[in-house]
């Protein structure tokens, strides 16, 4: 079954503790891209990547850091989580063709909810 | 800063009654794009729209690209009660720029 997982899907934690959120899809796809969802703001992007070792920042970067060394996995790592970083996040991914344009249809994973206290 | 709005903000409905929501831009886009978020998941995609007065159905769901290329529409006919989510209106404004989403429109529907 095509699909985005992302672990874990919950967390709690406390102010400065490090933690990384997993993505991984199996779908072969170059872009991934990670977006948080805070109410009445949509989803807004943080970093995103158009292939192996490529990222960049999205509309809201700070406080967040990313990696892709396989093609498949793209996590998110929070060095210092502040309060101000509690939200929904979803990691997407979807084909991109070798001229750089993305497709369209994302596929989203399942979502994380993350506290931070 | 974000680009795009929506309205109406969230909507309660009687099962059975048609829904219209629209999303606007101050920037032209090329593309339109609507998506579904069901409670407790990720968004889906409903319906890509790619031209300036497009109208495309996905069963009961109907949504145009406006003729200005600064809005979009969807209308759902006849809902039930599993239409209920948030309705994201998304787009690049070229082929080669991020998809960016709107702030989202809450549906519910009471049965």
């Amino acid at each position: 079954e095509a699909q985005v997982t992302q672990n874990p899907r919950y967390l709690i934690t406390v102010t400065g503790k490090k933690l990384t959120v997993t993505c991984s899809q199996n779908m072969n796809h170059e872009y991934m891209s990670w977006y948080r969802q805070d109410p009445g703001l949509g989803l807004r992007q943080i970093y995103y990547s158009m292939n192996v070792e490529v990222t960049d920042k999205g509309d809201v970067p700070e406080g967040y850091k990313v990696s892709r060394k396989e093609k498949r996995n793209f996590p998110l790592i929070l060095e210092s989580p502040s309060p101000n970083q509690t939200s929904l996040y979803f990691c997407a991914s979807s084909s991109a063709s070798s001229g750089g344009a993305v497709s369209n249809e994302q596929f989203f994973g399942p979502g994380t909810r993350l506290t931070v206290l | 800063g974000q680009q795009l709005n929506q309205s109406p903000q969230s909507m309660f409905i009687q099962e059975g009654e048609d829904v219209s929501m629209n999303c606007t831009s101050s920037s032209i886009f090329n593309t339109w794009l609507w998506y579904k978020q069901d409670p407790g998941e990720g968004p889906v995609l409903l319906i890509a729209l790619y031209k300036a007065g497009e109208l495309t159905s996905n069963g009961r769901l109907t949504a145009q690209f406006g003729i200005t290329r600064k809005d979009s529409f969807l209308n759902i006919s006849a809902s039930i009660p599993s239409d209920v989510g948030i309705y994201f209106c998304a787009g690049p404004k070229t082929s080669y720029d991020k998809v960016i989403f709107g702030p989202g429109t809450s549906l519910s529907v009471i049965p």
